[in-house]
């Protein structure tokens, strides 16, 4: 497989599940990220990761846990989420995290919905 | 403030019509970087280009160009003769420095159809 994967493709669960999103990137980056995109909103940033570590949470609620073993590899696990939360989730990947001349590279989603 | 405003929320054409698709941004910094992606239907952004806040020339791939102007900052991006296939979302995006993080701050995205 090439570039920045992502599944479930598509995931309902209700509130009171525990999922998990994953993303798997094949193209030696070093930085992965969760953005969420809700109808006519822009792109939100959730949590950036530059080297396994993570350097960016950008005030997510707890609900939302995310977890990276290693530079290819990015979850995002899920539990008591609320039917607001009902998105599409993308994954991302860079060279680095640092230096604003990076392209991101993006996974083609995770459409969630929260019953 | 850092932000990208994409004021045409839908714009729809017939093909082979020419479309424009504006962008307006706002930043501080003297360096960065401007991005165009596309989201087709199946939900992932396709990176179109990347231009450097000391490049202001304009630049053409294909049917695809791009017209990026400091004075008014703007970073439009014109289709010439459009076809079905280029029925997506189109964002246009900012890099910045937040709090000594380097991030993508994305406009609301214009949404493109083309009719046959």
């Amino acid at each position: 497989e090439t570039g920045v994967t992502q599944t479930p493709r598509h995931l309902v669960m209700g509130m009171t599940n525990k999922k998990s999103l994953k993303c798997e990137q094949h193209l030696g980056h070093n930085a992965m990220y969760w953005y969420k995109q809700s109808a006519k909103k822009p792109l939100e940033l959730m949590f950036v990761y530059n080297f396994k570590e993570q350097t960016e949470n950008n005030s997510v609620p707890s609900r939302f846990s995310p977890e990276c073993p290693n530079s290819s590899h990015l979850f995002l696990h899920l539990h008591t989420l609320q039917p607001e939360d009902s998105a599409l989730y993308l994954c991302a990947s860079s060279q680095e995290a640092s230096g604003s001349y990076n392209e991101q590279f993006f996974g083609p989603g995770t459409r969630l919905t929260v019953l | 403030a850092q932000k990208v405003t994409q004021a045409q929320t839908e714009i729809s054409v017939v093909e082979k019509e020419d479309v424009t698709l504006d962008c307006v941004y706002e930043t501080r910094d003297t360096t960065y970087y401007l991005f165009w992606y596309k989201q087709p239907p199946s939900g992932e952004l396709v990176f179109l280009i990347r231009r450097n806040s000391f490049d202001e020339q304009n630049e053409i791939s294909g049917r695809y160009s791009w017209n990026f102007q400091k004075s008014t900052s703007s970073f439009n991006f014109t289709i010439t003769a459009s076809q079905v296939v280029d029925s997506a979302v189109y964002f246009c995006a900012l890099s910045g420095r937040i709090y000594n993080t380097d991030k993508l701050i994305f406009g609301t995205g214009t949404r493109l159809q083309v009719f046959p």
